[in-house]
């Protein structure tokens, strides 16, 4: 079966401080993948989606990047993050082509202080 | 254009009475319509989906929706709540590729002793 894998699940950052969260999927080939940012008593805000290594789709501007340097790993990462930048972080995926169900892993809790 | 409304930003009920959390959906396409749960801090976990087959979708944990297309609904029940059920519950529209996925705002599911 399929799993999904996101880390870490909380971290507490300095403003202006880089930032690195992995994914990785697991059970399954050529997935797409995606970035979610769920910021507090507010719905889910697609950020990324990729449907391939090094095939990144970014839905709104922002200070943050995505990249995806192998088939099932997705990375979200910030040069220098700012204080609107905290928020629950979602990585997601789903089978390839379209009409395919989305499972999202754990999320990762952003607190950028 | 798509777009879901959850009627319902709070919803509270006693163990072991019935659960009604309500969505309606617009969409110029025949949607694809989920629910999803989230307990707090957690990932987002599919309860069920709608794919144009039967009507009445069963789902985990004893949820069930129904497909309403002339009242443009998906509404999510279950017979008797359970304690466990206190969660986040988000109804999701699709129009056919999975980052084309519309998110609700949401109802905040209370269980009460």
């Amino acid at each position: 079966s399929q799993t999904i894998h996101q880390w870490p699940a909380t971290l507490v950052q300095p403003v202006g401080s880089p930032l690195s969260l992995e994914c990785t999927v697991e059970g399954t080939s050529n997935p797409n993948l995606y970035w979610y940012r769920q910021a507090a008593g507010r719905g889910l805000q697609l950020l990324f989606y990729s449907v391939g290594i090094g095939q990144i789709s970014s839905e709104v501007p922002q200070n943050l990047s995505a990249s995806r340097p192998q088939d099932r790993q997705f990375i979200l990462s910030s040069k220098k993050l700012l204080l609107s930048d905290s928020g629950f972080y979602l990585c997601a995926w789903s089978a390839s082509g379209s009409g395919n169900t989305i499972y999202f892993g754990e999320g990762s809790w952003l607190t950028v202080v | 254009a798509q777009s879901v409304t959850q009627l319902d930003s709070h919803v509270s009920v006693s163990e072991g009475t019935p659960v009604l959390l309500r969505c309606n959906y617009s969409s110029s396409y025949s949607p694809s319509l989920f629910w999803y749960v989230q307990h707090p801090n957690k990932g987002l976990q599919l309860l069920l989906k709608y794919t144009s087959a039967a009507t009445l979708v069963k789902g985990i944990n004893g949820f069930e929706a129904e497909f309403k297309k002339s009242e443009t609904s998906f509404h999510l029940t279950k017979p008797s709540a359970h304690m466990s059920d206190a969660a986040e519950y988000f109804c999701v529209v699709s129009r056919g590729s999975a980052r084309q996925l519309t998110f609700g705002s949401g109802t905040q599911l209370t269980v009460l002793p």
